[in-house]
C-alpha cells in the first residue's frame, strides 16, 4: 500500500520554465490537495479538489494549475517558474473533505528556482 | 494575517521528561484541531485532534488540551522519547471551510537522550 506518491522529489528550475508536479493516491480518497511549505510560514493550501474533474483555489493559488482527470492523481503545474515559489510542495489526499479526517501526506518535492 | 500561530520555533527537553508544544489562534469560526508531526524527508503525518466541544484528548503518551476562551491549545508528551524529535505543526479547520486546514509556523522538537 503506497498511499500518497509524489513525483518528482527534487527539481531545479530557471525562472521562466515549466513543469508539472505529479501526486497519486491509491486509498480511493475523494479529495486531494496541494500544499507548499515555506521557513516560517507552515503550510499553505494552494489548490484542491472535492472530486475527480474539479478544481478550487486555496489560500495561495496565483502562479499554479491543476488538474485531476482521474480520481487517483492531481497533477500541479507551474507555466512559468518564478524564483517566489522556490519551495517544499506537498500533496495529501483524504476520504472525507470536511477536515476531520487525517489528511494523509505524500514525501514531498524540492523546488529551486533560479 | 497568521490565524494559527506556533509562537515557539523550537524546544529542547530530556528524554524522559514533559514536551509542551503550544499553538494559538485567532479565528474563532474553527471548531477543530488537529496536531501532525513531520520527520525530515516525510511529510506530515496526523497525531491526534480535538472537537471544539472537548476540551482534552488522549491517545496514549499524547494528550491535546484546548482552552477556547483563551484560544489556545497545547500538545503535552509525557515521557518524551528521542523518537519525537520532530516538527510538529497544529492545523485548524471550520465547518465553513470544508477540508482547508490552516496551519501553524511548526514547532521544532528535539528530546535529548
Amino acid at each position: 500500500n503506497a498511499g500518497v506518491t509524489q513525483t518528482p522529489k527534487f527539481r531545479v528550475l530557471k525562472t521562466g520554465q515549466s513543469m508539472t508536479l505529479l501526486c497519486a493516491q491509491d486509498m480511493n480518497h475523494e479529495y486531494m490537495y496541494w500544499y507548499r511549505q515555506d521557513p516560517g510560514m507552515g503550510l499553505r493550501l494552494i489548490h484542491y479538489s472535492v472530486g475527480e474533474g474539479t478544481t478550487a483555489k486555496g489560500e495561495v493559488p496565483d502562479g499554479y494549475n491543476v488538474s485531476r482527470l482521474k480520481k487517483q492523481n492531481f497533477l500541479l503545474g507551474l507555466e512559468s517558474a518564478a524564483p517566489s515559489q522556490t519551495s517544499v510542495y506537498f500533496c495529501a489526499s483524504s476520504y472525507d473533505g470536511r477536515g476531520r479526517e487525517k489528511l494523509f501526506f505524500g514525501s514531498g518535492t524540492q523546488l529551486s528556482v533560479l | 494575517d497568521q490565524q494559527v500561530k506556533q509562537n515557539s520555533p523550537s524546544l529542547s527537553v530530556q528524554e524522559g521528561r514533559i514536551s509542551i508544544l503550544n499553538c494559538d489562534y485567532t479565528n474563532s469560526m474553527f471548531d477543530y484541531f488537529l496536531w501532525y508531526k513531520k520527520y525530515p524527508a516525510e511529510g506530515p503525518t496526523f497525531l491526534i485532534s480535538i472537537s471544539s466541544i472537548k476540551d482534552k484528548n488522549e491517545d496514549g503518551r499524547f494528550t491535546v488540551f484546548l482552552n477556547k476562551s483563551a484560544k489556545h491549545l497545547s500538545l503535552h508528551i509525557v515521557p518524551s522519547q528521542p523518537g519525537d524529535s520532530a516538527v510538529y505543526f497544529c492545523a485548524a479547520v471550520s465547518g465553513t471551510s470544508y477540508g482547508k486546514l490552516t496551519f501553524g509556523q511548526g514547532t521544532i522538537l528535539t528530546v535529548h537522550p
